[in-house]
C-alpha cells in the first residue's frame, strides 16, 4: 500500500534560517506529488504541487521542492523563512487518474522564532 | 469565488448517535472527497463522490456513508458514533479533470 512519510514531526527555527522539509513516499508508478500547509486557525491550502516535467516546482510565499524520483522524495525547501510560515506542513502523493485520492503524511509543525 | 464550505463548524455527539456532515464545493467543481483528520495525524481518505456516485472508498466501515446532490454538494453520515470517529472531517473539491484538490475548513466533531 502506498505511504508517505515525514521524518521531522516538529521543526523549530529562527527568522531567516534555511528550512528544507523532508518527505518520502513508496510506490513504484506515475505519481502526482503535493504539500499542503496549514496556518494556524485556518483549513488546508496547497503550497505546491508536481505532476510531471521539471523536478523541481516553486509555489507560493517563496516556497519550493525538488522531486528525486530515484530517492522516491519530494522535499520542501524555504531559503529564508519568516515568523508567518509559523504553520504545519503535509506532503501528500496521488496516483493520478480515477485514482486520485490523497495520501498524507503526518504532518511537519514548524515553528519560526522572531 | 466562494471556496469549499462545510458545515456544521463544531459538532458534540454521543456514542452511537448518528451525524451528518455537509459539504459545499469550490464553484465550477464536480467532485467531492471527504477526509478524517484524527488529532496529530494527516488527513486519511474517507471516500469520493462524482455524478452523484461513490467512485472511490478508503479504508473505513460502512458506517459511514455519504451522498452527492445533483448541485454536487455532499453530505457523509456516519452512524452508531464511537468514541474513535473524534476528529476534524475535511472535505476537498476538484474537477474530475484534474488531480488538485481544494479543502475547506473542516467539521471537528467530538464524541462523548
Amino acid at each position: 500500500a502506498q505511504s508517505v512519510s515525514q521524518h521531522n514531526h516538529h521543526v523549530i527555527l529562527s527568522e531567516a534560517a534555511s528550512l528544507e522539509l523532508g518527505c518520502n513516499y513508496s510506490y513504484g508508478g506515475t505519481v502526482n506529488l503535493f504539500w499542503y500547509v496549514q496556518y494556524p486557525g485556518q483549513h488546508l491550502q496547497l503550497l505546491l504541487k508536481y505532476f510531471s516535467g521539471d523536478p523541481l516546482v516553486k509555489g507560493i510565499k517563496g516556497f519550493e521542492a525538488e522531486f528525486i524520483k530515484s530517492k522516491f522524495s519530494f522535499n520542501l525547501r524555504k531559503p529564508s523563512v519568516q515568523w508567518s510560515d509559523t504553520a504545519e506542513y503535509f506532503c501528500a502523493v496521488s496516483q493520478g487518474g480515477a485514482t486520485n485520492k490523497l495520501i498524507f503524511g503526518t504532518g511537519t509543525l514548524l515553528a519560526v522564532q522572531p | 469565488d466562494a471556496g469549499v464550505t462545510q458545515s456544521p463548524t463544531h459538532l458534540i455527539k454521543t456514542r452511537g448517535q448518528q451525524v451528518t456532515l455537509r459539504c459545499s464545493p469550490k464553484s465550477g467543481h464536480d467532485t467531492v472527497s471527504w477526509y478524517q483528520q484524527a488529532l496529530g495525524q494527516g488527513p486519511q481518505f474517507i471516500f469520493q463522490y462524482y455524478e452523484e456516485e461513490e467512485r472511490q472508498r478508503g479504508n473505513f466501515p460502512d458506517r459511514f456513508s455519504g451522498h452527492q446532490f445533483p448541485n454536487y454538494s455532499s453530505e457523509l453520515n456516519v452512524n452508531a458514533l464511537l468514541l474513535g470517529d473524534s476528529a476534524l472531517y475535511l472535505c476537498a473539491s476538484s474537477l474530475a479533470s484534474s488531480d488538485t484538490q481544494y479543502f475547506g475548513p473542516g467539521t471537528r466533531l467530538t464524541v462523548l
